[in-house]
């Protein structure tokens, strides 16, 4: 069973500072199928890049994704206040189990 | 502008039973696959079940195989059945994107909070 493990937990940054968001597989997968959502509190999550990379619609070009095999990466080029959240990496695809990581905060240092 | 709204969360003991619908709207339902996300209190999210567009291929995670039984008309639902206390979330009804890859979510519903508990 695939599981995706993201760190850290929480990232504490002020406004303006670049963010580094980490998902680790334990098991290489094809990179098309990674994807990351956001998610603030009281609300459903949004989804912001698929294909490990690519943006959805209507995400600013300050959010962007990289990485293959085991090892992906989402970057907050700069931290504006609504981007303060909770970011989870996600498997989905070729595969009918559709795993999540458990979630990286950042919050407000 | 898609809307999802789901319903017929509440408060159900264990080994109860409890059926969640999600109406859907603005776009052509037929044609995407539709998901069952869930969330426990505090904690991250867990996919729960995907159906296919036409209803004729279904896939639940492990934790409710055999309890679970996603369905679809013009609405979407999940039927629960023998309801644990681990089953307590918030339930989201997602839909996927018209990439044709199961399991990526472009619309979400806002959630229905199903509390298992004697």
């Amino acid at each position: 069973e695939m599981v995706l493990t993201q760190s850290p937990g929480a990232l504490s940054l002020s406004p303006g500072d670049r963010a580094t968001l980490s998902c680790r597989a334990s098991q290489n997968f094809y990179s098309r199928y990674l994807a990351w959502y956001q998610q603030k509190p009281g609300q459903a999550p949004r989804l912001l890049i698929y294909g490990a990379s690519n943006r959805a619609t209507g995400i600013p070009d300050r959010f962007s994704g990289s990485g293959s095999g085991t090892d992906f990466i989402l970057t907050i080029s700069r931290l504006e206040p609504e981007d303060f959240a909770v970011y989870y990496c996600q498997r989905y695809g070729s595969s009918p189990t559709f795993t999540f990581g458990g979630g990286t905060k950042v919050e407000i240092k | 502008e898609v809307q999802l709204l789901e319903s017929g969360g509440g408060l159900v003991q264990p080994g109860g039973s409890l059926r969640l619908s999600c109406a859907a709207s603005g776009f052509t339902f037929s044609s995407y696959a539709m998901s069952w996300v869930r969330q426990a209190p505090g904690r991250g999210l867990e996919w729960v079940s995907t159906i296919a567009g036409s209803g004729g291929a279904t896939y639940y995670a492990d934790s409710v195989k055999g309890r679970f039984t996603i369905s679809r008309d013009s609405s979407l639902y999940l039927q629960m059945t023998s309801l644990r206390a681990e089953d307590t979330a918030v339930y989201y009804c997602a839909k996927d994107t018209s990439f044709g890859d199961f399991g990526l979510f472009d619309s979400w519903g806002q959630g229905t909070l199903v509390t298992v508990s004697s």
